[in-house]
């Protein structure tokens, strides 16, 4: 069945250092990958995400890139700050047809250390 | 502008009874979809919900229902509660456009607490 894996389940920063984060699908009709990042208490909040025409996308200190072939996607802070801290969601559909259902990952818990 | 609003916030119930939550979408937005999240979990889809109809379901069982107003807002149901419904019930809702393309922006979700 459809399925998400994101790894890793925890990642420990320093402050200015680069975090990645990668996720791979099961379902290769998949198309659509948005990121959310989840506070404490609050809900999923997209950060950026990339459709499968495009093999990268870069939102200022945010990128994310597409390996179709693989079935592989990415997520890459840069310069992060401590407010960066959360957890980092992934997540894959099929777009197109009348439900577009999000396949999530099983979330990173992110630590930028000042 | 106001993002996804839900109602209420925290909620305590006992096994065996029963729940409504509550959804208000994106002003515009006709698409509304409820996602449980268990702790240390991603979401997971319950239901999506487009012009009052029922457009999509996860796998989740008949305990669980939903229907959307002709305003868009949107309420899952959930009969005979168990301890493991217990998680954060999320609404979500996008532009449904015939590219169905547009992004999910999701609320801050309802706590369920069942003991």
């Amino acid at each position: 069945g459809e399925n998400v894996e994101q790894h890793p389940s925890t990642l420990s920063v320093q402050e200015g250092d680069s975090a990645v984060i990668k996720c791979t699908y099961s379902d290769s009709a998949s198309n659509y990958f948005p990121w959310y990042k989840q506070e404490l208490g609050k809900g999923p909040q997209l950060i950026i995400d990339i459709r499968s025409n495009v093999g990268e996308k870069k939102d200022q200190r945010i990128a994310v890139t597409l390996n179709k072939t693989a079935k592989h996607f990415s997520l890459h802070i840069t310069e992060t700050q401590p407010e960066d801290s959360a957890v980092y969601f992934c997540a894959a559909s099929i777009t197109g047809g009348a439900t577009n259902k999000l396949i999530f990952g099983t979330g990173t818990l992110l630590a930028v250390q000042p | 502008d106001a993002g996804v609003t839900q109602s209420p916030t925290h909620l305590i119930k006992t096994r065996g009874q029963q729940v409504t939550l509550r959804c208000s979408p994106i002003s515009g937005h006709k698409s509304v979809s409820w996602y449980q999240q268990v702790l240390g979990q991603g979401p997971q889809f319950i239901f999506q919900y487009y012009e009052k109809e029922e457009r999509g379901r996860g796998n989740f069982p008949d305990r669980f229902s939903a229907r959307q107003f002709p305003n868009y807002s949107s309420e899952l149901n959930v009969n005979a509660l168990l301890l493991g419904d217990s998680a954060l019930y999320l609404c979500a809702s996008r532009q449904q456009g015939r590219s169905s393309n547009s992004p999910l922006h999701f609320g801050n979700g309802t706590r369920l607490t069942v003991t």
